[in-house]
């Protein structure tokens, strides 16, 4: 079944550290998006991609970086400059097309010890 | 700039209740398409329903309906005979302008009590 994969579930990070998180989709999809849920503030854009070698950046982008080097993956790298980087964080992808919403990952728990 | 805003942070119905979350958004552009996404405790995010901003008819997906006025620029999600799987955390979003990713409103939190 086509669907995409968001590695791992949980994520523990030291201050200081670098890590990435994992999304991948076998759905052919064109675009793919990366968000950050933090309680009470809904979902936030960090960055998307709508073809391979290309990506922008969202609404709070900073302290992030993303690579998009194959259609199927879109790795999300929290940096150390990252001051608050303890939330959820949603990858989803979607094809071309207006009437077109989201499949979503289930999603990385990313907390900072 | 274009915004959503949900201004239940929760609800509470009973079994086989209607009921209605609300939803209204900002934007100056004519053409917009609005979607509802439900996200269990588990926390993967499930799209429920689609309205585009030229839709004649509200959209309706089942149990789910779509109260679309456009003039008053809400979109309010209608569950019909509620189920206690319908305990979940419900969003709003728009496309935004661009027509390149949606913005989300903060949710809502539906209880279904037995």
């Amino acid at each position: 079944d086509g669907g995409i994969t968001q590695s791992p579930k949980y994520l523990f990070r030291k201050e200081g550290q670098n890590v990435t998180l994992s999304c991948e989709q076998n759905l052919n999809h064109d675009a793919m998006y990366w968000y950050r849920q933090d309680p009470g503030q809904g979902l936030r854009l960090i960055y998307y991609s709508q073809i391979v070698n290309d990506f922008q950046k969202g609404d709070i982008a900073e302290g992030y970086s993303v690579s998009r080097e194959k259609k199927e993956s879109f790795p999300l790298t929290v940096t150390s400059a990252q001051k608050n980087p303890t939330a959820f964080y949603l990858c989803a992808s979607s094809i071309r097309g207006e009437r077109n919403g989201y499949t979503f990952g289930s999603g990385t728990r990313l907390t900072v010890v | 700039a274009q915004k959503i805003t949900q201004t239940q942070p929760g609800m509470f119905v009973q079994e086989k209740e209607a009921v209605t979350l609300d939803c209204t958004y900002d934007t100056s552009d004519p053409s917009y398409g609005l979607f509802w996404y439900k996200q269990p405790s588990s926390g993967e995010m499930i799209f429920l329903i689609y309205q585009g901003s030229y839709d004649q008819q509200n959209a309706t997906e089942g149990r789910y309906s779509l109260n679309f006025q456009k003039a008053r620029k809400s979109a309010n999600l209608v569950i019909s005979a509620s189920q206690l799987g319908d305990s979940a955390m419900y969003f709003c979003a728009m496309r935004d302008q661009a027509g390149t990713a949606l913005i989300f409103g903060k949710g809502t939190t539906l209880s279904v009590s037995s």
